[in-house]
Protein backbone atom coordinates (compact mmCIF):
# COMPACT_ATOMS: atom_id res chain seq x y z
CA UNK A 1 0.00 0.00 0.00
CA UNK A 2 1.09 3.29 0.35
CA UNK A 3 3.47 5.31 2.16
CA UNK A 4 4.09 8.35 2.53
CA UNK A 5 7.56 9.92 4.41
CA UNK A 6 8.04 13.74 5.68
CA UNK A 7 10.93 15.58 6.53
CA UNK A 8 11.79 16.97 8.69
CA UNK A 9 10.15 16.20 11.39
CA UNK A 10 10.62 19.46 13.02
CA UNK A 11 11.40 23.04 11.61
CA UNK A 12 12.03 26.31 13.02
CA UNK A 13 12.15 29.66 11.29
CA UNK A 14 12.93 33.16 12.11
CA UNK A 15 9.86 35.05 11.53
CA UNK A 16 9.95 36.71 8.06
CA UNK A 17 12.30 33.63 6.71
CA UNK A 18 10.97 30.65 4.35
CA UNK A 19 9.86 27.23 5.44
CA UNK A 20 10.28 24.33 3.63
CA UNK A 21 8.60 21.07 4.35
CA UNK A 22 9.12 17.79 1.89
CA UNK A 23 6.97 14.42 1.51
CA UNK A 24 8.01 11.20 -1.17
CA UNK A 25 4.51 8.97 -1.44
CA UNK A 26 5.44 5.07 -2.59
CA UNK A 27 2.17 4.37 -4.99
CA UNK A 28 2.83 5.92 -8.13
CA UNK A 29 -1.10 6.00 -8.82
CA UNK A 30 -1.58 8.08 -6.26
CA UNK A 31 -2.94 11.63 -7.92
CA UNK A 32 -4.06 14.50 -5.21
CA UNK A 33 -1.78 15.16 -2.69
CA UNK A 34 -3.39 17.91 0.31
CA UNK A 35 -1.61 19.48 2.87
CA UNK A 36 -2.71 20.02 6.24
CA UNK A 37 -2.39 22.19 9.18
CA UNK A 38 -2.98 21.39 12.38
CA UNK A 39 -2.74 23.69 15.37
CA UNK A 40 -2.79 22.12 19.31
CA UNK A 41 -5.87 20.44 20.07
CA UNK A 42 -7.63 21.34 16.66
CA UNK A 43 -9.26 19.60 13.44
CA UNK A 44 -6.69 19.30 10.62
CA UNK A 45 -7.22 21.95 8.46
CA UNK A 46 -6.80 21.89 4.56
CA UNK A 47 -4.85 24.59 3.62
CA UNK A 48 -3.44 24.16 -0.03
CA UNK A 49 -3.54 20.99 -2.39
CA UNK A 50 -2.30 20.03 -5.82
CA UNK A 51 -3.47 16.97 -7.97
CA UNK A 52 -1.03 14.79 -10.31
CA UNK A 53 -1.56 17.09 -13.67
CA UNK A 54 -0.30 19.96 -12.08
CA UNK A 55 3.38 20.83 -11.21
CA UNK A 56 2.90 23.69 -8.92
CA UNK A 57 0.22 25.60 -7.35
CA UNK A 58 0.19 28.96 -5.39
CA UNK A 59 -1.99 30.61 -2.89
CA UNK A 60 -0.74 33.66 -1.26
CA UNK A 61 2.34 32.89 0.96
CA UNK A 62 1.65 29.07 0.53
CA UNK A 63 2.86 27.30 -2.31
CA UNK A 64 2.93 23.63 -3.23
CA UNK A 65 5.34 21.85 -5.57
CA UNK A 66 4.60 18.12 -7.33
CA UNK A 67 7.80 15.96 -8.96
CA UNK A 68 5.69 13.20 -10.48
CA UNK A 69 8.79 11.14 -11.69
CA UNK A 70 10.73 11.33 -8.34
CA UNK A 71 7.26 11.08 -6.44
CA UNK A 72 7.54 13.78 -4.05
CA UNK A 73 6.15 16.98 -3.18
CA UNK A 74 6.94 19.98 -1.04
CA UNK A 75 4.80 22.87 0.56
CA UNK A 76 7.12 26.02 0.61
CA UNK A 77 6.05 28.76 2.77
CA UNK A 78 7.20 32.47 2.82
CA UNK A 79 7.41 35.51 5.13
CA UNK A 80 6.44 32.88 7.66
CA UNK A 81 4.34 34.54 10.70
CA UNK A 82 4.35 33.51 14.39
CA UNK A 83 0.60 32.05 14.12
CA UNK A 84 2.16 29.93 11.33
CA UNK A 85 3.28 27.46 14.03
CA UNK A 86 2.02 24.63 13.87
CA UNK A 87 1.84 20.66 12.71
CA UNK A 88 1.54 20.31 9.17
CA UNK A 89 0.57 17.38 7.79
CA UNK A 90 0.99 16.22 3.59
CA UNK A 91 -0.99 13.46 2.42
CA UNK A 92 -1.48 11.10 -0.50
CA UNK A 93 -4.81 9.59 -2.10
CA UNK A 94 -5.75 8.26 -5.27
CA UNK A 95 -9.13 9.27 -6.02
CA UNK A 96 -11.64 11.26 -4.61
CA UNK A 97 -13.92 9.07 -2.03
CA UNK A 98 -10.26 7.67 -1.24
CA UNK A 99 -8.80 7.55 2.18
CA UNK A 100 -6.08 9.61 2.76
CA UNK A 101 -2.45 8.57 3.98
CA UNK A 102 -1.00 10.93 6.08
CA UNK A 103 2.69 11.81 6.14
CA UNK A 104 4.33 11.69 10.14
CA UNK A 105 3.75 15.41 10.22
CA UNK A 106 6.40 18.30 10.75
CA UNK A 107 6.23 20.54 13.62
CA UNK A 108 6.64 24.44 12.38
CA UNK A 109 7.89 27.07 14.74
CA UNK A 110 8.43 30.75 13.64
CA UNK A 111 10.34 32.45 16.11
CA UNK A 112 9.62 35.75 16.46
CA UNK B 1 -18.57 28.41 5.52
CA UNK B 2 -20.12 25.48 6.38
CA UNK B 3 -18.07 23.21 8.59
CA UNK B 4 -18.25 19.41 9.90
CA UNK B 5 -19.27 19.10 13.68
CA UNK B 6 -18.99 16.23 15.72
CA UNK B 7 -20.44 15.66 19.42
CA UNK B 8 -19.26 14.66 22.06
CA UNK B 9 -16.26 16.48 21.97
CA UNK B 10 -14.80 14.16 24.78
CA UNK B 11 -15.95 10.60 25.76
CA UNK B 12 -14.58 8.81 28.76
CA UNK B 13 -15.96 5.00 29.24
CA UNK B 14 -14.67 1.83 30.46
CA UNK B 15 -12.99 -0.91 28.75
CA UNK B 16 -15.60 -3.12 26.74
CA UNK B 17 -18.37 -0.27 26.98
CA UNK B 18 -19.87 0.86 23.49
CA UNK B 19 -19.53 3.91 22.18
CA UNK B 20 -21.18 6.17 19.62
CA UNK B 21 -19.35 9.13 18.26
CA UNK B 22 -21.51 11.08 15.99
CA UNK B 23 -20.59 13.38 12.91
CA UNK B 24 -22.60 15.71 10.81
CA UNK B 25 -20.90 16.37 7.48
CA UNK B 26 -21.23 18.93 5.38
CA UNK B 27 -24.74 18.91 3.93
CA UNK B 28 -23.95 18.62 -0.04
CA UNK B 29 -20.86 16.50 0.56
CA UNK B 30 -21.23 12.82 -0.84
CA UNK B 31 -18.49 11.08 0.81
CA UNK B 32 -17.63 10.20 4.33
CA UNK B 33 -14.40 8.96 6.32
CA UNK B 34 -13.56 8.28 9.70
CA UNK B 35 -9.83 8.95 11.03
CA UNK B 36 -8.02 8.19 13.90
CA UNK B 37 -4.99 10.20 15.69
CA UNK B 38 -3.26 8.60 18.63
CA UNK B 39 -1.84 11.36 20.32
CA UNK B 40 1.53 12.64 19.26
CA UNK B 41 0.86 10.28 16.06
CA UNK B 42 -0.25 10.78 12.54
CA UNK B 43 -3.90 10.77 11.25
CA UNK B 44 -4.90 7.68 10.15
CA UNK B 45 -7.70 6.16 7.90
CA UNK B 46 -10.42 3.96 9.46
CA UNK B 47 -12.95 4.01 6.74
CA UNK B 48 -14.84 5.26 4.04
CA UNK B 49 -18.24 5.61 2.92
CA UNK B 50 -20.23 6.30 0.00
CA UNK B 51 -23.58 6.00 -1.61
CA UNK B 52 -25.08 4.39 1.96
CA UNK B 53 -22.09 1.68 2.06
CA UNK B 54 -18.69 1.10 2.65
CA UNK B 55 -16.46 1.81 -0.24
CA UNK B 56 -12.98 1.54 1.66
CA UNK B 57 -11.84 0.12 5.26
CA UNK B 58 -8.59 -0.17 7.10
CA UNK B 59 -6.94 -3.19 9.07
CA UNK B 60 -7.72 -1.09 12.02
CA UNK B 61 -11.78 -1.51 10.95
CA UNK B 62 -11.96 -4.85 12.36
CA UNK B 63 -15.34 -6.07 13.44
CA UNK B 64 -15.34 -3.55 17.18
CA UNK B 65 -16.02 -0.78 14.36
CA UNK B 66 -19.56 0.12 12.33
CA UNK B 67 -20.73 3.13 10.96
CA UNK B 68 -24.18 4.44 10.10
CA UNK B 69 -25.90 6.96 7.95
CA UNK B 70 -29.31 7.04 10.31
CA UNK B 71 -30.79 9.34 8.23
CA UNK B 72 -29.94 12.69 5.62
CA UNK B 73 -27.65 14.21 7.99
CA UNK B 74 -25.58 11.86 10.67
CA UNK B 75 -22.79 10.13 10.48
CA UNK B 76 -21.77 7.64 13.49
CA UNK B 77 -18.86 5.72 14.28
CA UNK B 78 -19.65 2.70 16.75
CA UNK B 79 -17.28 0.87 18.61
CA UNK B 80 -18.97 -2.06 20.01
CA UNK B 81 -16.70 -3.07 22.99
CA UNK B 82 -13.99 -0.81 23.72
CA UNK B 83 -10.48 -1.58 23.98
CA UNK B 84 -7.53 0.52 25.92
CA UNK B 85 -5.61 1.29 22.54
CA UNK B 86 -9.16 2.81 21.28
CA UNK B 87 -8.31 5.67 23.14
CA UNK B 88 -7.55 8.12 20.48
CA UNK B 89 -9.06 11.32 18.82
CA UNK B 90 -11.63 10.69 16.11
CA UNK B 91 -11.94 12.78 13.33
CA UNK B 92 -15.15 12.52 10.68
CA UNK B 93 -14.43 13.75 7.54
CA UNK B 94 -16.74 15.00 4.28
CA UNK B 95 -16.23 15.49 0.74
CA UNK B 96 -17.65 16.42 -2.36
CA UNK B 97 -14.94 15.22 -4.48
CA UNK B 98 -10.84 15.36 -3.31
CA UNK B 99 -10.71 17.75 -0.71
CA UNK B 100 -11.63 16.44 2.43
CA UNK B 101 -12.65 18.69 5.17
CA UNK B 102 -12.40 17.67 8.70
CA UNK B 103 -14.48 18.01 12.26
CA UNK B 104 -13.15 19.19 15.64
CA UNK B 105 -12.80 15.31 16.69
CA UNK B 106 -14.35 13.53 19.42
CA UNK B 107 -11.07 12.72 22.37
CA UNK B 108 -12.02 9.12 23.20
CA UNK B 109 -10.44 8.07 26.61
CA UNK B 110 -10.91 4.51 27.67
CA UNK B 111 -9.92 3.51 31.18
Amino acid sequence: GENVEQHPSTLSVQEGDSAVIKCTYSDSASNYFPWYKQELGKRPQLIIDIRSNVGEKKDQRIAVTLNKTAKHFSLHITETQPEDSAVYFCAASKNYGQNFVFGPGTRLSVLP
Amino acid sequence: EPEVTQTPSHQVTQMGQEVILRCVPISNHLYFYWYRQILGQKVEFLVSFYNNEISEKSEIFDDQFSVERPDGSNFTLKIRSTKLEDSAMYFCASSLQESQYFGPGTRLLVL
